[in-house]
Parts: C-alpha cells; sequence; structure tokens
C-alpha cells in the first residue's frame, strides 16, 4: 500500500474483554513495530518484527500482550483482560530493513479506550 | 539505557519567528536519528532522518542537525506559520539498533 495502514481507528471495549489492532505495513517492509502513546508522552516501543519473527520483543508490558506477523506483512497486537490502563493510541510503523540507518514510516494509529 | 530528552516541551512563536527546537539524547553510540511531526490526533510523519555519518538534513524551510559527540541534536525551523502548529518529536536508534527511542516532544504553537 501507500501507507501504513491501522485498523480500527478507534476501539472502545469493556475491562476484561480480548481485543486485536490491525497493522498493514508498506509493500516491501520487512522491518515493522508497535509502540504505545499516552496522553502528554512520546511513543513508547513494544516489539518488533524482521520478517515474520519477532527480533525484540522487550517491551511488552506483560503477558496479557501479544503480537504476530505469520506471513511477514501484516500483523496483529492481540491484547488479553484489557484494564483500564491499556487505554493509549497503539501506532504502527515499518521500514524497509530495520535496525541502522533506515527510516520508519508511522500509520495513524489505534486509539483503544477501555471503559 | 539510552534516554531521550526534548526541550522546551512547549514552545508559542509570532508567525513569521525561526525557532530552533532542541533533542538530547545520553548515549552517543546512535545509528541514526529521526524527526517526527505529529498533529493532535494523529501519526506521526516523517519529517527528517539523518544517519549517524551525517551532520545535518535539509528538507524545505526545515534543517536538522546532529552532534554525536555531544549527544545533541536540533530542528531549526525557518519562517514559521501557522501550519506548522504540530507537535515534534525527537527519537534515535538505541544500542541494540532494533527499536525506536522518543522524546516526549516540544508542542510548537505558531500565531498569526
Amino acid at each position: 500500500g501507500a501507507g501504513v495502514s491501522q485498523t480500527p481507528s478507534n476501539k472502545v471495549t469493556e475491562k476484561g474483554k480480548y481485543v486485536e489492532l490491525r497493522c498493514d505495513p508498506i509493500s516491501g517492509h520487512t522491518a515493522l513495530y508497535w509502540y504505545r502513546q499516552s496522553l502528554g508522552q512520546g511513543p513508547e516501543f513494544l516489539i518488533y518484527f524482521q520478517g515474520t519473527g519477532a527480533a525484540d520483543d522487550s517491551g511488552l508490558p506483560n503477558d496479557r500482550f501479544f503480537a504476530v506477523r505469520p506471513e511477514g506483512s501484516v500483523s496483529t497486537l492481540k491484547i488479553q483482560r484489557t484494564e483500564r490502563g491499556d487505554s493509549a493510541v497503539y501506532l504502527c510503523a515499518s521500514s524497509s530493513a530495520g535496525g541502522m540507518n533506515t527510516e520508519a514510516f508511522f500509520g495513524q494509529g489505534t486509539r483503544l479506550t477501555v471503559v | 539505557k539510552q534516554e531521550v530528552t526534548q526541550i522546551p516541551a512547549a514552545l508559542s512563536v509570532p508567525e513569521g519567528e525561526n525557532l530552533v527546537l532542541n533533542c538530547s539524547f545520553t548515549d552517543s553510540a546512535i545509528y541514526n536519528l529521526q524527526w517526527f511531526r505529529q498533529d493532535p490526533g494523529k501519526g506521526l510523519t516523517s519529517l527528517l532522518l539523518i544517519q549517524s555519518s551525517q551532520r545535518e538534513q535539509t528538507s524545505g524551510r526545515l534543517n536538522a542537525s546532529l552532534d554525536k559527540s555531544s549527544g545533541r541534536s536540533t530542528l531549526y525551523i525557518a519562517a514559521s506559520q501557522p501550519g506548522d502548529s504540530a507537535t515534534y518529536l525527537c527519537a534515535v536508534y538505541g544500542q541494540a539498533g532494533t527499536a525506536l527511542i522518543f522524546g516526549k516532544g516540544t508542542t510548537l504553537s505558531v500565531s498569526s
């Protein structure tokens, strides 16, 4: 695609429910990143994929958070037993190679609200 | 652990002024540095990427410089316009070379 696409743009869910957030990276980009941004803060790293594998998942806050990228393109961020503290904007980015000297492009984000 | 700080947190200027946004990072062993713009409720738009071997990059009215040894970068905006009003974020690739590490941003307001 022309840019990074994230769906849905907004998601409201009840505490304790399961949610999935989707990211379609730029076509051909092998690196994909998930970030979380709270109000007034910079984006906080969650997980990084190189191809199909998670190269770095050190930013996932706990085991309720999980992400997959089964075919090396679309990625899904999954949150189990959502809590009100999970409310934030979840951002996805992709780049052509990942790591050194590459430019990252971000999607518009998914605003998650847990009530 | 790499930490990125942006000063000031907020800035208000009248239209037409030239201005400088500052970014500092604690570990000079970075791979590259990227400046982004974020409009309210929107995602991030890449403005400039400075690779570790470069000292500056220019795009239109924007000029970004990088001094790795001192752990600093500046974003210079010439002849500011109301449309420049947004939050500007600085990010560096940390030691692992895998994830961008962000500052909290500078929120710029340009009045007409």
